[in-house]
């Protein structure tokens, strides 16, 4: 079985800074994926990164970045230039097989303006 | 372009009523799954399938029933609902599973009350 933990139940960031939302994962796969969902009110869930696990290489897209320390099981976003539309529900989640993903109990972001 | 569509968008049942959510999707993805969102817990994985005529229990299928009969569709049935059962539904559907790196593509979510 898979455990992902937030251990932030909400966040809140100075608009134009920079965010981090932290996410350890447990999982006895050996091929597998994480993944950020961003939930804004509108109850859409929203890819916002992805990591492959046997890639080194940290994830980005765009403000969006992904500090992945295998050994450590840590897969932690960092938000940069936080914008108003960032604020929402952040979800982090982890999926090797068939059996598809556990999701974490989420992050509430609050931008402050 | 669709997606992942889930029908009713909210819906309020008494106890011990029956009622089915239907997914439907268009993307000729092969898997797909029934998760529940509640407060604080993030979501949890009811049921899933990873072709047609195929289900498999997630985490907390007591209480649920599904089928899949056709590849598109993924249907989630309570037979007898409950107030635990007061929820907000996804359904989600991806191509060949997470390791394709797809991801899921997710529908807009139902809100189920039962009182």
């Amino acid at each position: 079985a898979q455990t992902v933990t937030q251990s932030q139940p909400e966040m809140s960031v100075q608009e134009a800074e920079t965010v981090t939302l932290s996410c350890t994962y447990d999982t006895s796969e050996s091929d597998y994926y994480l993944f950020w969902y961003k939930q804004p009110p509108s109850r859409q869930m929203i890819l916002v990164i992805r990591q492959e696990a046997y890639k080194q290489q940290n994830a980005t897209e765009n403000r969006f970045s992904v500090n992945f320390q295998k050994a450590a099981k840590s897969f932690s976003l960092k938000i940069s230039d936080s914008q108003l539309g960032d604020a929402a529900m952040y979800f982090c989640a982890s999926g090797g097989g068939a059996d598809g993903l556990t999701f974490g109990k989420g992050t509430h972001l609050i931008i402050q303006p | 372009n669709a997606g992942v569509t889930q029908t009713p968008k909210f819906r309020v049942l008494k106890t011990g009523q029956s009622m089915t959510l239907l997914c439907a999707q268009d993307m000729n993805h092969e898997y797909m799954y029934w998760y529940r969102q509640d407060p604080g817990m993030g979501l949890r994985l009811i049921h899933y399938s990873v072709g047609e005529g195929t289900t498999a229990k997630g985490e907390v299928p007591d209480g649920y029933n599904v089928s899949r009969l056709k590849k598109q569709n993924f249907l989630l049935g309570l037979e007898s609902a409950a107030p635990s059962q007061t929820s907000v539904y996804f359904c989600a559907s991806s191509f060949l599973g997470v390791l394709a790196n797809y991801g899921y593509t997710f529908g807009s979510g139902t809100r189920l009350t039962v009182v």
